[in-house]
């Protein structure tokens, strides 16, 4: 069974950059993947920040991007900020109908 | 304004069934689907499947074929979600979430319904 990969844990200090990265136990991500990226803050309903690789959601700012690098979709978040800091989830098609998300990073603003 | 409102706080027994709802308001239905996730306690989020508001065909997640069940009325708006033989562990939060699939999108989400699982 496939499986997607997050980092854990990334720790950032203020204004620094967040990448954080999205990949297949089996396989590379890929545009047919249509990867898509989720900042989770317990209590509250996931926000959409990112999707189909690196279309920005409504309202969300140009701080956050999205690629595919190499084999893995990436998140880019530029200037950390305190209200960064939260868990982000991606998540991928892997054909036949079937989605997965990954099991998410803890990002730590220091 | 695009809107999912999902149905209240739920507290089932061991064993049994819960359905819920999730009311789409603010945009045209045609070309959308509706998802479904859940969050349970310390754990990520988890996909569990879709239905296609146009023409109701569904798709579910391996883990949980058998025991849910996902339909929409097109007259109210309403999709729901159910899930039978209820077991502790399914005790979470669940959402229900609008997708595109001509853009990809997923967005808006509801607020959430928490189910908790108790003897």
């Amino acid at each position: 069974q496939t499986v997607v990969t997050q980092e854990p844990s990334f720790s950032v200090s203020p204004g620094g950059t967040i990448i954080l990265t999205c990949g297949l136990t089996s396989g590379s991500v890929s545009a047919s993947s249509y990867p898509s990226w989720y900042q989770h803050t317990p209590g509250q309903a996931p926000r959409t920040l990112i999707y189909n690789t690196n279309t920005r959601s409504s309202g969300v700012p140009d701080r956050f991007s999205g690629s595919i690098v190499g084999n893995k979709a990436a998140l880019i978040i530029t200037g950390a900020q305190a209200d960064d800091e939260s868990h982000y989830y991606c998540l991928l098609y892997l054909g036949g109908g079937n989605w997965v998300f990954g099991g998410g990073t803890k990002v730590t603003v220091l | 304004q695009v809107q999912l409102v999902q149905s209240g706080t739920e507290v089932k027994k061991p064993g049994a069934s819960v359905k819920v709802s999730c009311k789409a308001s603010g945009y045209t239905f045609s070309g959308y689907y509706i998802q479904w996730m859940r969050q349970a306690p310390g754990q990520g989020l988890e996909w569990m499947g879709w239905i296609n508001f146009d023409s109701g065909d569904r798709h579910y997640a391996q883990n949980f074929q058998g025991r849910v069940t996902m339909t929409r009325d097109t007259s109210i708006t309403t999709a729901q979600m159910e899930l039978i033989s209820l077991r502790s562990d399914d005790t979470a939060v669940y959402y229900c979430v609008r997708y595109s699939s001509s853009s990809f999108s997923f967005d808006p989400w509801g607020q959430g319904t928490l189910v908790t699982v108790s003897s």
